[in-house]
């Protein structure tokens, strides 16, 4: 069946650091992959996606580029701001379409300190 | 445009009792979703809908679980007989049926406490 794999948190880093959260995937075909955001005492909000191979997600100053020879998804950003705290989760839609559930990640905490 | 909605945001009940939570998906959207997340872990898929269709249950957790969705609008989940496992956020999501729509868009969940 799907998985995803990332990183363990927490994440610390210092303010205008490069961050890098990694995460891997597994699933049949060409899945649609996506970066969710979960800032704290709010809902899961999308962050960014790509739908096929080498397509490149950006929101916020967020990256993420579909690789399927390595089935990856690391999210970056090249600065990081205390805002930017939050948890962080991968997750993918099974090839074909949006009908059916996400497979998450477990999230990667990140934290941002001044 | 109004978000994901759902009620309550926050359960305690006994154990042994049924709870429902109720979704009110964004408007025009024909795809309901129910999640679960407990504490560390990411969200975990329990059950969708296309309008009053239920298309997927063979994920709901046991038989105690149930959602309906009557009129393709908003949607409850009923957990009866609650466990202390049930103990958990569950989260609802919809999404606009076409070709290529892939994302969801997730509501602030209903935090449940079982005793």
């Amino acid at each position: 069946g799907n998985s995803v794999t990332q990183m363990e948190g927490p994440v610390t880093l210092s303010e205008e650091a490069f961050l890098t959260i990694n995460c891997t995937y597994t699933a049949t075909g060409y899945p649609s992959l996506f970066w969710y955001v979960q800032y704290p005492g709010e809902g899961l909000q999308l962050l960014l996606k790509a739908t096929k191979a080498d397509d490149k997600g950006s929101n916020k100053g967020f990256e993420a580029t579909y690789r399927k020879e390595t089935t990856s998804f690391h999210l970056e950003k090249g600065s990081v701001q205390v805002s930017d705290s939050a948890v962080y989760f991968c997750a993918l839609s099974r090839a074909g379409g949006g009908a059916d559930g996400l497979t998450f990640g477990k999230g990667t905490h990140l934290i941002i300190q001044p | 445009d109004t978000g994901v909605s759902q009620n309550p945001r926050h359960k305690i009940t006994k154990r042994g009792q049924n709870v429902t939570f109720r979704c009110d998906p964004i408007s025009e959207h024909n795809r309901l979703y129910w999640y679960r997340q407990t504490l560390g872990q990411g969200p975990e898929f329990l059950t969708y809908f296309q309008n009053e269709a239920q298309l997927e249950k063979s994920r709901l957790l046991s038989d105690r679980f149930s959602a309906e969705r009557p009129k393709g609008s908003f949607s409850t989940l009923e957990i009866q007989r609650t466990e202390q496992g049930d103990s958990a956020m569950y989260l609802c999501a919809s999404s606009p049926w076409g070709p290529g729509i892939t994302e969801q868009f997730f509501g602030p969940g209903t935090r449940l406490t079982v005793l």
